[in-house]
């Protein structure tokens, strides 16, 4: 089936350095999604984007991250400066709408630790 | 703020035995109901989902969804070895009004199928 691609699957950066995140979606998507999620706990939405705007972002959703996707090529997550509490796993999922009944397609993840 | 509670949070059962899942949601509002399966180091896949009060079923699974109770059930039949992940609940709202398919999960379920 359709696949969503990360990169890198794991990732380890000092507190403050700048990470970004990347995320191949299906091909021929519209809508992305970062979702976050900290060991133990409940998977977390972080932000959607579509058309090149951000339609929706949570209160995780600092102003340390931003996201982008230029002309078709990787959407990324960028983190700038990163905290240790952004040590988590990322999944990038996509969907073609973006209405509830749309199923999304999740990256298996990458795991990032802020030392 | 829509929110998510499963139950139960871990289950063994022997294969062929069929296997019920909970989930409750706080917004009777909210749109589509989904299950998807996680195996570890990997992202969640979508099993089903539903929106309608009722029953679907898809092959071996049946979900059953109450919005008056604000309850939705997962049932797998003939419950097999490979089945053993984690199966997280989410809902499909939104917070402004805006259909932006934010995803609000659950902690999940770990099943446990023995052979």
């Amino acid at each position: 089936g359709p696949k969503v691609l990360q990169i890198p699957s794991h990732q380890i950066i000092d507190m403050g350095q700048m990470v970004t995140l990347n995320c191949d979606p299906v091909s021929n998507h519209l809508y992305f999604y970062w979702y976050k999620q900290i060991l133990g706990q409940q998977m977390e939405f972080l932000v959607n984007f579509y058309n090149g705007k951000v339609m929706e972002k949570s209160k995780l959703f600092k102003d340390q991250f931003s996201v982008e996707r230029p002309d078709g090529s990787y959407f990324t997550l960028k983190i700038q400066p990163t905290a240790l509490e952004d040590s988590a796993v990322y999944f990038c999922a996509s969907s073609f709408r973006d209405w509830g009944g749309a199923e999304q397609y999740f990256g298996p993840g990458t795991r990032l630790t802020v030392l | 703020q829509e929110k998510v509670q499963q139950s139960p949070e871990s289950l063994i059962v022997p294969e062929g035995a069929m296997v019920s899942l909970n989930c409750s949601f706080s917004d009777s509002a909210s749109q589509s109901i989904w299950w998807y399966q996680q195996h570890p180091g990997k992202g969640p896949k979508a099993l089903i989902s539903i929106f309608s009060n009722g029953n679907k079923k898809e092959g071996r699974l049946t979900v059953y969804l109450n919005r008056a109770s604000l309850h939705v059930s997962l049932h797998i039949k003939d419950s097999q070895p490979s089945d053993s992940a984690v199966y997280l609940c989410a809902v499909s709202s939104h917070d402004t009004g805006a259909n932006t398919g934010k995803l609000t999960f659950g902690h999940g379920t770990i099943l446990r199928v023995h052979p």
